[in-house]
């Protein structure tokens, strides 16, 4: 597709449980951005990758998160042992170069924890 | 601290009126800001932004001005549509500096009746 695909769109995972969110960012895209909307609030920055290297995770909340981009396309965003405030929509975000405005976003995933 | 405020938490208007967006920041350092509009269950759209060198930018029924010394900028919808009924985010960051992420308000739902 022409945009920025994301999956699951909706997970639901029990506390202490692993998941993995997916994002496959607009063909070519170098800048790839990870980001985290509660509710009620606007999103908020966990990390960013040009290509493969992951350049800055500085919003990462805990040690628990973990981001991926192997081959510096498709991403995955990892969170070990789930906690019930890590119930959010996580967003991915792509730009075409290093410093490009916009960024253009998926759809989210809805991540919720019992 | 939040940086990209958005005080109004919801605007309701009359079809064919204006509406009008309000942000402030309190980073000077920011010199590029974007809207983005957000319906239920999908991604942040972008929808228009502006550059810190104009004070004024226009993209059809959309218009954004920026006050610097003011730290504000504003969103106007003339008309507006029932189609425009959504969540407006405003984002301020740092133009062309690679990696660098959104920093988001936490919206205004825009509510448009025909």
């Amino acid at each position: 597709g022409a945009g920025v695909s994301q999956s699951p769109r909706y997970k639901v995972a029990k506390r202490g449980q692993d998941v993995a969110l997916r994002c496959d960012p607009i063909s070519g895209h170098v800048s790839l951005f990870w980001y985290q909307q509660a509710l009620g609030q606007g999103p908020e920055f966990l990390t960013y990758f040009q290509n493969e290297a992951q350049l800055d995770k500085s919003g990462l909340p805990s040690d628990r998160f973990f981001a991926e981009r192997p081959e510096g396309s498709v991403s995955t965003l990892k969170i070990q042992r789930t906690q019930q405030e890590d119930s959010a929509v996580y967003l991915c975000a792509s730009s075409p170069g290093t410093g490009d405005q916009p960024q253009h976003f998926g759809d989210g995933t809805r991540l919720s924890i019992l | 601290d939040q940086q990209v405020k958005q005080n109004s938490p919801s605007l309701s208007v009359q079809e064919g009126r204006i509406s009008i967006l309000n942000c402030d920041y309190t980073n000077s350092m920011f010199d590029y800001f974007l809207w983005y509009k957000k319906y239920p269950a999908e991604g942040p759209t972008f929808l228009i932004s502006i550059s810190s060198i104009k004070d004024k930018n226009e993209d059809g029924r959309f218009t954004v001005f920026l006050n610097k010394s003011a730290k504000h900028l504003s969103l106007h919808i003339v008309p507006s549509q029932p189609g425009d009924s959504a969540v407006y985010f405003c984002a301020a960051t740092f133009f062309n500096q690679a990696g660098t992420a959104l920093i988001f308000g936490k919206g205004t739902t825009l509510s448009v009746s025909s």
